[in-house]
Formats: structure tokens, C-alpha cells, sequence
């Protein structure tokens, strides 16, 4: 079945420094791809998504491109401050499914 | 995208006991969404709530443990039977976008349930 690994956390950083959560799946035919966050005590809410191969999400400074090659979809930025800590989920959604599919999250923490 | 109002947002409850959550939208969506997540964990889908029907459960969730109600197309209700400390988690709902691909699915704030 459908599955995504995300690498392991926690992850921690200082403040201003490069970060990269990696995301690989495996799904047949051609998912959609998200980036999920978890803020402390809240629910999750979509960071950036992706519907198909070489597009690049973007938001709040995060990016990631769905690489259907390598079907990875790796979470980037390029400056992280403290209010970037959080768990950070990546899913996907298969055409014609109807629930999402979760990696196991990381957990990103940023240090002043 | 959808506003998802839930409820309670935690509570601390005694083994043996249920509890009922509910979870409120400001449109009216065709398909709800249970997860669960345990400590530390990633989110596990329970049970899709569509209204008119029984909802369909994932494979190790029962009926009788976590019964769902979906009387409209705004509103639905998990409750978790019988508790036990292996049922503390988070529980959050979940709806689906009419363009889900562009869009995702839009989650409540959750519900935090300890079980003593």
C-alpha cells in the first residue's frame, strides 16, 4: 500500500541555520504531496503542497519539489527562526483515495 | 477552505468511561475524517463519516469502540468507548476540499484526551 518515511527527529537548529526534512513515499500512479505543521497544542494546518512531478510548493519560506525520479519531496529553508519549531507531517494523497497518509513526522526545534 | 470548530479541546477522563467529541464545520462537506494520534506518533486514519451512512472504519478500529455519528452535513461525533490509558491521544477531525488536490484536507484543532 501507499506509504511515507520521513527522516528522523527530532531536529534541532539555531536560529537563522539551513534547514532540510527529507520525505521519500511509495505510491502507485501519481499522488498528490503535502507538507503538514503542527504547531505546540494546535491541529494541523497545510504548509505547501504539491499535485504533480517538478512542481515546487512554497510557503512561509518552505519549499519543496516532488521529484517523481527520486519520489521524494523534501522540506526546505533557506533561514529558520524560533517560531519554526514544530512537527512537521508529510502526506500524500492518492487519486481516486480518499484519506491522506502520514509520515512519522519530525519534530523541529529552533534555538535562539 | 473549511473552519473546523472542536470540542472539547482536552479533557482527563477515568478508565472505563466514554467520551463523546465533537467536531462542527462552517460549510456543509461531504466527507469527514477521524484520526487518531498517539504520543510521539504520526496521525492513523480511524473512520471516514459520510452522512446518510454508517461510516467505514479502518482495519483495528471497531464500530463499538469508537462509534461515529454524522446527522448533517456540518456535524459529527466520535466517542471513545470504554476507555482505557492505551486511548490517551490526540484525536482530531478532518474534512475534505472540494479540490483536494489543490487544497488538502483542513483539520480541527484536536482534542487531547488522558486516561487515568
Amino acid at each position: 500500500g501507499d506509504s511515507v518515511t520521513q527522516m528522523e527527529g527530532p531536529v534541532t537548529l539555531s536560529e537563522e541555520a539551513f534547514l532540510t526534512i527529507n520525505c521519500t513515499y511509495t505510491a502507485t500512479g501519481y499522488p498528490s504531496l503535502f507538507w503538514y505543521v503542527q504547531y505546540p497544542g494546535e491541529g494541523l494546518q497545510l504548509l505547501l503542497k504539491a499535485t504533480k512531478a517538478d512542481d515546487k510548493g512554497s510557503n512561509k519560506g518552505f519549499e519543496a519539489t516532488y521529484r517523481k525520479e527520486t519520489t521524494s519531496f523534501h522540506l526546505e529553508k533557506g533561514s529558520v527562526q524560533v517560531s519554526d519549531s514544530a512537527v512537521y507531517f508529510c502526506a500524500l494523497n492518492n487519486r481516486g483515495a480518499q484519506k491522506l497518509v502520514f509520515g512519522q513526522g519530525t519534530r523541529l526545534t529552533i534555538n535562539p | 477552505s473549511a473552519v473546523i470548530s472542536q470540542k472539547p479541546s482536552r479533557d482527563i477522563c477515568q478508565r472505563g468511561t466514554s467520551l463523546t467529541i465533537q467536531c462542527q464545520v462552517d460549510s456543509q462537506v461531504t466527507m469527514m475524517f477521524w484520526y487518531r494520534q498517539q504520543p510521539g506518533q504520526s496521525l492513523t486514519l480511524i473512520a471516514t463519516a459520510n452522512q446518510g451512512s454508517e461510516a467505514t472504519y479502518e482495519s483495528g478500529f471497531v464500530i463499538d469502540k469508537f462509534p461515529i455519528s454524522r446527522p448533517n452535513l456540518t456535524f459529527s461525533t466520535l466517542t471513545v468507548s470504554n476507555m482505557s490509558p492505551e486511548d490517551s491521544s490526540i484525536y482530531l477531525c478532518s474534512v475534505d476540499s472540494p479540490d483536494r488536490a489543490n487544497y488538502g484536507y483542513t483539520f480541527g484543532s484536536g482534542t487531547r484526551l488522558t486516561v487515568v
